[in-house]
């Protein structure tokens, strides 16, 4: 079965921590992305890469950066953890194009 | 601007009674037309894609349909375990996928 692995369930981190969240894929998907999921906003982009070493942002990129070195893993990094960071993040792929996504389990992270 | 509106909000059966789930969409020139289900504290599993009108996807007690503005998702007789937030998503064209906000179900035994 295809999967897409993120690396905790769970996070606690202190105010201004760098925080690196992982996510590998085995489908060798070209695409993969990363979500943050909140109450009354739904799912909202932080940044997708379309190739190995190619990011671009989403939606709301701010404080966050990325980086894929190699084509089934794809990490987000919060420079500097903020309280109002706190949210569920979800990792997903695709194999490419117009093709619906493959989700991992998602990390809930708190900021405290 | 583009968007993706479900209705209901929240949607609570009994075991048995089957209904509709509703999914609007905006974006003109469809790429891809996305359902999912989502469990409480875990990632969108996938169900399933549709790409023109017309076009039906089936699995299981899951129908969905497809028309130039909506989509449906119709529950056939479902069951407890049918009990989740169903999420409708729309791929804009190039790397943008645009979802809705979910419609909660919940099947009463």
């Amino acid at each position: 079965d295809v999967k897409v692995t993120q690396s905790s369930r769970y996070l606690v981190k202190r105010t201004g921590e760098k925080v690196f969240l992982e996510c590998v894929q085995d489908m060798d998907h070209e695409n993969m992305f990363w979500y943050r999921q909140d109450p009354g906003l739904g799912l909202r982009l932080i940044y997708f890469s379309y190739d190995v070493k190619m990011k671009e942002k989403g939606d709301i990129p701010e404080g966050y950066s990325v980086s894929r070195e190699k084509k089934e893993r794809f990490s987000l990094i919060l420079e500097s953890a903020s309280t109002n960071q706190t949210s569920m993040y979800l990792c997903a792929s695709r194999i490419r194009g117009f093709y619906g996504y493959t989700f991992g389990s998602g990390t809930r992270l708190t900021v405290v | 601007e583009d968007q993706v509106t479900q209705s209901p909000e929240a949607l609570r059966l009994q075991e048995g009674e089957s209904s509709s789930l509703n999914c609007s969409y905006t974006v003109s020139g469809l790429r891809g037309l996305f359902w999912y289900r989502q469990d409480p504290g875990k990632g969108p599993e996938f169900l399933f894609t549709l790409y023109s009108a017309g076009e039906e996807k089936e699995k299981e007690r899951l129908k969905a349909t497809l028309t130039k503005k909506e989509s449906f998702l119709h529950i056939t007789a479902p069951k407890p375990e049918d009990s989740a937030t169903y999420l409708c998503a729309e791929n804009t064209g190039g790397f943008k996928t645009i979802f809705g906000a979910g419609t909660r179900l919940f099947v009463k035994a």
